[in-house]
């Protein structure tokens, strides 16, 4: 069972440069979302989305751009990337309505030099 | 204010020992969820239990059961019986119907077991 799938695991990128992480789940949830988890910090969501073509935003949406064309699939992008962006990411998906468990991917660490 | 507060930044328990992991909550909503997360060193956030705040029973789920205490606006884990494999961060966290059921986190609390 796969679950919710991010890529990659780890990335290095530059100041100014652009990439997107993606996240895949296999379990039919309306639900995904984003989070950045940072020292010493819970994790903050990012963005958010209830169904395909539906998208918005959460606690920390500066500087991140979402996408929703189908179900499974819901990759954040970082259109200019700044040392602040310096995290690590977590996709998290859910059966709608949610008030029961997230899941969780493995995360992605990001470092922005 | 902080939505979810969690006030023990690292606790030590003897392995074996129960120990509680403390959690505090604030909502204006009526209906809500809550939940802790464990994260090990690996990175990646399990799910531990959930108690929605209509259930009247406090959840458990094997070792790990929620005191839910929902005047006091608590939320607190008890892992019992601890193992050295408890050894992680706990995050608690709740989710908001208002807030478009977003995930609130505390800003968890590093668990060390002893042996």
């Amino acid at each position: 069972n796969a679950g919710v799938t991010q890529t990659p695991k780890f990335h290095i990128l530059k100041t100014g440069q652009s990439m997107t992480l993606q996240c895949a789940q296999d379990m039919n949830h309306g639900y995904l979302s984003w989070y950045r988890q940072d020292p010493g910090m819970g994790l903050r969501r990012i963005h958010y989305s209830v169904a395909a073509g539906i998208t918005d935003k959460g606690e920390v949406p500066d500087g991140y751009n979402v996408s929703r064309s189908n179900t499974e699939d819901f990759p954040l992008r970082l259109e200019s990337a700044a040392p602040s962006q310096t995290s690590v990411y977590f996709c998290a998906s859910s059966s709608l309505p949610v008030l029961g468990e997230l899941f969780f991917g493995e995360g992605s660490r990001l470092t922005v030099l | 204010a902080q939505k979810i507060t969690q006030t023990q930044p690292g606790m030590f328990v003897q392995e074996k020992e129960a120990v509680t992991l403390d959690c505090t909550y604030d909502t204006s909503d009526q209906s809500y969820g809550l939940f802790w997360y464990k994260q090990p060193s690996s990175g990646e956030m399990i799910f531990l239990i959930y108690q929605g705040s209509y259930d009247e029973q406090n959840a458990t789920e094997g070792r790990y059961s929620l005191n839910f205490q929902k005047a006091r606006k608590s939320a607190n884990l008890v892992i019992s019986a601890s193992q050295l494999g408890d050894s992680a961060m706990y995050f608690c966290a709740m989710t908001e119907p208002h807030a478009g059921n977003m995930l609130t986190f505390g800003g968890g609390t590093r668990l060390m077991v002893k042996p």
